[in-house]
């Protein structure tokens, strides 16, 4: 899978959107790019995923760059609750049933809203 | 609620002791993930299961083992266990179809080796 690069911290001002880059400048052609979170020592949680296209859903909009050598996941107002460490994975796109679809996490960026 | 339960929520045992964690899928989900999440690795995968079967290894030690139960249900069984076993497990379900396939997380089990 390709490799990614996130900021390891931000900080956001509540209300304000959150913009989240992440580098994958060896993406190939059939990997997707996705996006979870983890809040303080509870599960994962998936946000949101796309291929070369925007994507837009109720938690978040992801902005994939033409080359998709890169992305940003934009949290449009941010919330305390959103304080998390956010993950950006790349990770092939395989129609196959019971294929290893396993996420390989990187240290993700952790992002603090602040009041 | 993710719908993927895991039991218990806190483990604590001795070093040498063997303990079973326990995962409950979503209803539908084929895939079962598991993740060791310890403070100074981060979140890593150790196995799949795919309706059944094992489909994928990751940093999974000898000591460790897993199975999917024909209710789709997983264990995931430590033993001889060290300190440096403690930590975040989690356990993740997915489809298993491939198309727009996502990951979903349980709570975790919180283990602690003494």
């Amino acid at each position: 899978d390709a490799k990614t690069t996130q900021p390891p911290s931000m900080d956001c001002a509540e209300g304000r959107a959150a913009n989240l880059p992440c580098n994958h400048s060896t993406i190939s052609g059939n990997e997707y790019v996705y996006w979870y979170r983890q809040i303080h020592s509870q599960g994962p949680q998936y946000i949101i995923h796309g291929l070369k296209n925007n994507e837009t859903n109720e938690m978040a909009s992801l902005i994939i760059t033409e080359d998709r050598k890169s992305s940003t996941l934009i949290l449009p107002h941010a919330t305390l609750r959103d304080t998390a460490v956010y993950y950006c994975i790349v990770r092939p796109w395989v129609n196959s049933g019971g294929s290893n679809y396993k996420l390989t996490f990187g240290k993700g960026t952790l992002l603090t809203v602040n009041p | 609620d993710s719908g993927v339960t895991q039991t218990p929520k806190h483990l604590i045992t001795a070093t040498g002791q063997r303990v079973t964690l326990r995962c409950s899928p979503r209803s539908g989900d084929l895939s079962v993930y598991w993740y060791q999440q310890s403070l100074d690795q981060g979140l890593q995968f150790l196995i799949q299961y795919y309706n059944g079967e094992e489909r994928a290894k990751g940093n999974i030690l000898e000591r460790f083992s897993a199975q999917q139960f024909p209710d789709l249900h997983s264990e995931l069984n430590l033993s001889s266990l060290e300190l440096g076993d403690s930590a975040l497990y989690f356990c993740a379900s997915s489809v298993g179809t491939g198309l727009n396939e996502k990951l979903f997380f349980g709570s975790g089990t919180q283990l602690s080796v003494l």
